[in-house]
């Protein structure tokens, strides 16, 4: 079993929607967790970063953590067909070597005009 | 793509051959590292840096070496080129104060014959 988990998708939502994106996770060391936008033939783009337990806004963007149920979630409000990409969930324990980050697969998100 | 050029973009070569890929930034960060991205597997770390000639190994360390000369330089050569080294090969940086936040390059394309 992977470490992290993520559905690979295809989502597809018509612009405006409400996205969901979540991703599972079996460490319970993982403390630091990241959403990474990753567009056709780019690199992965950082999009949000948080620390332990919460909620974290910015713009559009919601990240979520419960460490409790180990899931981590992004919300995207009022979808745009520009936020069509693969997100990647990403997490790192505290002072790991290497500050190795572990990913998930990637959730690929089709928006709709 | 935050300062950091790949080269080659894209390359093809036959099994056996010797291949160097070059990551280059201009941001002046600490820490450096070459991940690799495969379908089903997502990005898995290689080798990384932490400073110029201190580098260690990741968890697909196999058949890859690096060295780091300069800060801005980090090189990942393939002794040997398998078809199992066909992928998608991305190079990071993150700097001191905020390691765990990487920053991608574009990514070089690498077919192995």
């Amino acid at each position: 079993q992977k470490e992290v988990e993520q559905d690979p998708g295809p989502l597809s939502v018509p612009e405006g929607a409400i996205v969901s994106l979540n991703c599972t996770y079996s460490n319970s060391a993982f403390q630091y967790f990241m959403w990474y936008r990753q567009y056709s033939r780019k690199g992965p783009e950082l999009l949000m970063y948080t620390y332990s337990s919460g909620n974290k806004e910015d713009g559009r963007f919601t990240a979520q953590v419960d460490k409790s149920s180990k899931y981590i979630s992004l919300f995207i409000r009022d979808s745009q067909p520009s936020d069509s990409a693969t997100y990647l969930c990403a997490m790192s324990r505290v002072n790991n070597a290497g500050n190795m980050l572990t990913f998930g697969g990637g959730t690929r998100l089709m928006v709709k005009p | 793509d935050a300062g950091i050029t790949q080269s080659p973009r894209h390359k093809v070569t036959e099994t056996g051959t010797p291949v160097t890929l070059r990551c280059h930034q201009t941001e002046n960060h600490r820490y450096m590292y070459w991940y690799r991205q495969d379908p089903g597997h997502g990005l898995r770390l290689i080798h990384y840096s932490y400073g110029v000639k201190d580098t260690d190994k990741g968890e697909v360390s196999d058949g890859y070496s690096v060295s780091r000369s300069k800060t801005e330089d980090f090189l990942l050569t393939l002794e040997s080129a398998t078809s199992s080294q066909t992928s998608v090969y991305f190079c990071a940086i993150s700097e001191d104060r905020d390691k765990e936040k990487l920053f991608f390059g574009s990514g070089t394309q690498l077919s192995v014959l």
